[in-house]
């Protein structure tokens, strides 16, 4: 297995793009995290899915974000206008369960100009 | 309110050092704690659970719930444990809550 696979490993955007961050998490896997990791807030959980639907989005910073899980096998992250704040690592993981281990992908370098 | 707290953003020691990353868990359940560790380059991974009790790579910790604390430990630190190591705890609803974060950093 390959493991979660995010893409693109690295986006450099002008501010009030539009930005789309892919992941595609372990197959068999229930439960899909979004965070976001800056050197200020260390890892932040944005949003998280549980066979495919969204449990809890609290952590979503501004109603700019959103994500979406159509199917088991693929995710999005949407920022709609991005701003220079934006920059971080944002990271995809997927457990057998909320309560499982979590597996990491390698992340996606964003950053806003 | 902050359910995991890293005290340290930054630690440093010499190689062959002991070295302690603090954890301190605010939640009156039972949790269930976690170390997950990233080195540079590389994705984030677990290091270890607490329910497992093991040593990953010269690593332990023990949960201490009268102090409610979940400290990182090894006796002698090595060049290649410099990362980014981060304190997690999964709550009863399910919710996973990490710390900021400390980056450890092993002079040679």
């Amino acid at each position: 297995d390959a493991g979660v696979i995010q893409s693109p490993r690295h986006e450099v955007t002008e501010m009030g793009q539009e930005v789309t961050l892919r992941c595609k998490p372990i197959s068999g896997h229930n439960s899909l995290f979004w965070y976001r990791q800056t050197m200020m807030r260390g890892l932040e959980l944005l949003i998280y899915f549980n066979n495919n639907v969204p449990i809890d989005d609290s952590g979503m910073p501004e109603d700019r974000f959103s994500a979406k899980m159509p199917n088991a096998s693929f995710s999005t992250l949407k920022i709609q206008p991005s701003e220079p704040r934006d920059s971080a690592v944002y990271f995809c993981a997927s457990s057998l369960t909320a309560k499982n281990i979590q597996y990491f992908g390698a992340g996606t370098r964003l950053s806003v100009l | 309110a902050q359910r995991v707290t890293q005290p340290e953003k930054l630690l440093s020691v010499f190689k062959g050092a002991p070295v302690e990353l603090k954890c301190n868990y605010s939640y009156s359940g039972s949790p269930e704690l976690f170390w997950y560790v990233q080195y540079s380059r590389q994705r984030l991974q677990l290091l270890l659970r607490h329910i497992s009790r093991e040593s990953i790579k010269g690593f332990t910790a023990d949960l201490n719930k009268g102090e409610t604390s979940f400290h990182l430990k090894k006796p002698f630190a090595q060049e290649e444990d410099s990362a980014m190591y981060y304190c997690a705890l999964i709550d009863g609803a399910n919710n996973l809550f990490f710390g900021t974060g400390t980056r450890l950093t092993v002079i040679p």
